[in-house]
């Protein structure tokens, strides 16, 4: 069963300009997460998918970061304009459909954005 | 709210050594608990979890851990400590409510030495 895809996986921008990440889960997986990971701290989440339809977006900076998973599958988080505190590894997640069912979260290996 | 408690940045052992890495936490309810691993430059790999039933679960790579429901805590162990354990470990948290939103703890670093 091939993991949870992700790219790029190192990216460096200087503050003001904007960058995409993408992400594609695991075949089945309904349920997709975005995380921001700081140096030296425990993955914090951005925005949980269920489908195709946005389930927790309470930590998403709406200001300056977007999410979209249009067709249920793929996703791709976007930050615009970016800032230095946006320096971290982003990680993306997925499951099964969550539901009664109480599944692990699968990782793929991450993007490390450097922002100067 | 939910949060989750890694005490220890730290843990260092000699291989052959038990291994120990503590958590704690604070959650609303019945608790849903992980433990993932993460290796330099890589995702977080799921170790294993505790849902309901038998306090101790066993999970990947020879590590259990201990559901304390008295004293909140979910530690981590090893009975015997490979210096390939070396990596950096996380404790999660969710509430048995719908939704599968993870709190994770800050980490731990293992290094076990040959």
């Amino acid at each position: 069963e091939a993991g949870v895809a992700q790219s790029p996986r190192y990216k460096i921008i200087e503050k003001r300009q904007s960058v995409a990440f993408w992400c594609n889960p695991i075949s089945g997986h309904a349920t997709l997460y975005w995380y921001q990971q700081i140096l030296g701290q425990g993955p914090k989440l951005l925005i949980q998918f269920q489908n195709n339809g946005v389930v927790d977006d309470s930590q998403l900076p709406k200001d300056r970061f977007s999410a979209e998973r249009l067709k249920g599958v793929d996703s791709t988080l976007k930050i615009q304009p970016a800032k230095l505190e946006d320096s971290a590894v982003y990680l993306c997640a997925s499951s099964h459909r969550d539901g009664m069912t109480y599944n692990e979260q699968f990782f793929g290996p991450g993007t490390r954005l450097t922002v100067l | 709210a939910q949060s989750v408690a890694q005490p220890e940045d730290q843990v260092k052992v000699a291989e052959g050594n038990p291994l120990t890495v503590k958590c704690t936490y604070s959650v609303s309810g019945n608790p849903y608990l992980f433990w993932y691993v993460q290796y330099p430059n890589r995702g977080l790999q799921f170790l294993l979890k505790y849902i309901t039933g038998d306090n101790l679960v066993k999970g990947s790579y020879g590590f259990e851990a201990e559901f304390n429901k008295s004293q909140t805590s979910f530690h981590l162990k090893k009975p015997s400590a490979l210096v390939s354990d070396s990596a950096l470990y996380f404790c999660a948290v969710r509430r048995e409510a719908a939704g599968n939103k993870l709190t994770f703890g800050g980490g731990t670093r293992v290094l076990v030495k040959p």
